[in-house]
Formats: C-alpha cells, structure tokens, sequence
C-alpha cells in the first residue's frame, strides 16, 4: 500500500520556468491538499480539494494552480517559478478515523524545490 | 485562518527526563485537536486526533491532553530516548478545509 506519492522529490528550475508537483494517493480518500514547509514558518496550506472535481484556496496560492484529476490525483503547478517558492511542499490526503470521527491527514514523502 | 501557536520553538532534553510542550488554538468553532510527529527527512506522521473537551490519548510513553473551553493542548514524554528526537506540530480544524499547522516544537533528546 502506497499511501501517498509525490513525483518529483527534488528540482531546480529557473526563475521564470514552470513545474507541476505530482501527486496521487491509493487509499480512496475525498480530500486532498498541498502544504508548503518554509523554516520557521510551519506548514501552510497552498489549495486544497475537498472532493473530486473542486478545489480551493488555502493560506498562500499566489503563484499556483492546482488540478483534481480524478479522485486519485492532485496536481500544483506553478507557472512562472519565483525564488520566493523554493520550499518543501508536501501533498496529504485525509482519512476518517474510526473512533473519533475526526480526519487525520496522511502526507506524501515531499518535494524539495529549488528556484534560482 | 486559524492562529495555532506553539511552545516552546525548541527544547533540549536529558535522556530519561520527561518533557512537556503546549499548544494553543480558537475556542470558538472548534471541530478537532491533532498531533503529528516530524524527524527529519521523513513526512509527519499523525500521533493523536482528539475532538472532546477533557480528552486524553496515550501511545506508549506519549500522551497529550484537550481543553476546548479555553483553547489548550498539551503534549506529554515520559521518560524521553533519543528516538523521540523529532519536530512535533499540533493543528486545529479538519473540516474539509484541512487543517492549520502551528510551527512546531523542535525536540532534541541528549544522550
């Protein structure tokens, strides 16, 4: 069981280029999310989607887009890379726990971007 | 968004000490309380997800108490090992908006 996977896990692009963060996940989960992890700040929600077919803004989506694909995919792109997102972004999907009834969030391994 | 604090920003340990750290989050429209741990190079992991008022949760030799009322979260170590040495993040929410992340509490364990 795979859980979450995000492709690429590094990169380096130039100010100006553009990427797009691959995710997906095989546990049948509704929601999505992408997180970025800056030192110091935490981590903040970019754009999340709560079920297949919408998506939403978080904290901080100046500079993304984001694409639900199908219930197992959600992209972010980010078209014209700034040196401001050099970061590491994570991408997390929820469950609902049996007990609690409360969604804990299952996250992806990470992807380390770089922008010159 | 939600404002959830956390402190200490980092702690340094004794092996065998136990430690504590809080977490602070809105009282008001409260939906649900988690912990996750964080080592380095690794994705966070969910520790704890509480949602009542007065709850407690234990995994081994950590646990973590809930008071909704007046917007607190502590998190417990007894007895730290190195292997605790991790960041620990507490978030508030979990509707279907995700959850809003505090920065963490950077935990060293010495030897």
């Amino acid at each position: 069981n795979a859980g979450v996977t995000q492709t690429p896990k590094f990169q380096v692009l130039k100010t100006g280029q553009s990427m797009t963060l691959q995710c997906a996940q095989d546990m049948n989960h509704n929601s999505m999310y992408w997180y970025r992890q800056d030192p110091g700040m935490g981590l903040r929600l970019i754009y999340y989607s709560a079920s297949e077919g919408t998506t939403d803004k978080g904290e901080v989506p100046n500079g993304y887009n984001v694409s639900r694909l199908n219930k197992r995919e959600f992209s972010l792109r980010l078209e014209s890379a700034a040196p401001s997102q050099t970061s590491v972004y994570f991408c997390a999907s929820k469950r609902r726990t049996a007990l609690s009834g409360a969604n804990v969030l299952t996250f992806g391994a990470g992807s380390r971007l770089t922008v010159l | 968004i939600l404002n959830v604090e956390q402190s200490p920003q980092s702690l340094h340990v004794q092996e065998g000490d136990s430690t504590n750290f809080t977490c602070s989050f809105p009282s008001s429209n409260f939906y649900a309380l988690h912990w996750y741990r964080w080592e380095t190079a690794k994705s966070p992991e969910a520790l704890f997800v509480m949602t009542l008022n007065g709850d407690e949760k234990k995994k081994g030799r950590i646990s973590a108490t809930l008071n909704t009322k007046e917007g607190y979260s502590y998190l417990y170590i007894k007895g730290s090992q190195p292997e605790d040495s991790a960041t620990y993040l507490c978030a508030s929410g979990g509707g279907a908006d995700g959850l809003t992340f505090g920065k963490g509490t950077h935990l060293i364990i010495q030897p």
